[in-house]
């Protein structure tokens, strides 16, 4: 069975443009997490899908954004890179039942580079 | 508010040497899960335990044990053994009232031949 597959592995990027990440979950998995991994830095909780809808957001500006599609894929989108947004981005999936205890299963991560 | 410090950043050790990684958090649910997770050099994060707050009883898988004590609300992970492939970065965590993930800074281990 897959796991989570996020494409693509790199990205480079310059300030002030958009860069688009994405995310396949674990077939049945229906949430998808969003996490920014700084270096030096712990994990920061970005966004989080399920079913289609955002769920709950982290402490982001509104420039992180992103969506869930019908086959529970998922998008982060980040406009008017800044330098400080250049971070390991990590994707992480669960099924939607029993949310306290689900555990999240992680891909390995988009490295965001921003020149 | 819910808080996890894993106040070890890095930890190194001769191989075969066993090693302890301390994890405490703060809480004021009654019902919590608590995580711990490895991300290797290639940086996917792999689930390793989970912990609900019902259940105290030490957990071993091979060489990999855990010590879950609410009286000091500690979860600690300890690795008998340990080798060369052990070498990563340990994540504890803790699943909030929202459902979220709060996690500790991580503790880098280092296992060296």
């Amino acid at each position: 069975e897959a796991g989570v597959t996020q494409s693509p592995t790199h990205l480079i990027k310059t300030r002030g443009q958009q860069a688009t990440l994405r995310c396949s979950p674990i077939s049945g998995h229906t949430s998808v997490y969003w996490y920014q991994q700084a270096l030096g830095l712990g994990l920061q909780f970005l966004l989080w899908y399920d079913e289609g809808e955002e769920r709950n957001r982290g402490n982001f500006p509104p420039r992180f954004s992103g969506r869930q599609f019908p086959n529970y894929s998922s998008e982060l989108n980040v406009n008017a890179l800044e330098l400080e947004d250049s971070a390991l981005y990590l994707c992480a999936s669960s099924s939607g039942l029993a949310v306290a205890k689900n555990i999240q299963y992680f891909g390995a991560g988009t490295r965001l580079s921003v020149l | 508010a819910q808080k996890v410090t894993q106040a070890q950043t890095e930890i190194s050790v001769v191989e075969k040497e066993d090693v302890t990684l301390d994890c405490v958090y703060e809480t004021r649910d009654t019902t919590y899960y608590l995580f711990w997770y490895k991300q290797p050099p290639s940086g996917e994060l792999v689930f390793l335990i989970r912990r609900n707050s019902f259940d105290e009883q030490n957990e071993i898988s091979g060489r990999y044990s855990w010590n879950f004590q609410k009286s000091t609300s500690s979860f600690n992970f300890t690795i008998t053994a340990s080798q060369v492939v052990d070498s990563a970065v340990y994540f504890c965590a803790l699943r909030d009232s929202n459902y979220q993930l709060i996690w500790g800074a991580g503790t880098k281990l280092i296992i060296k031949p």
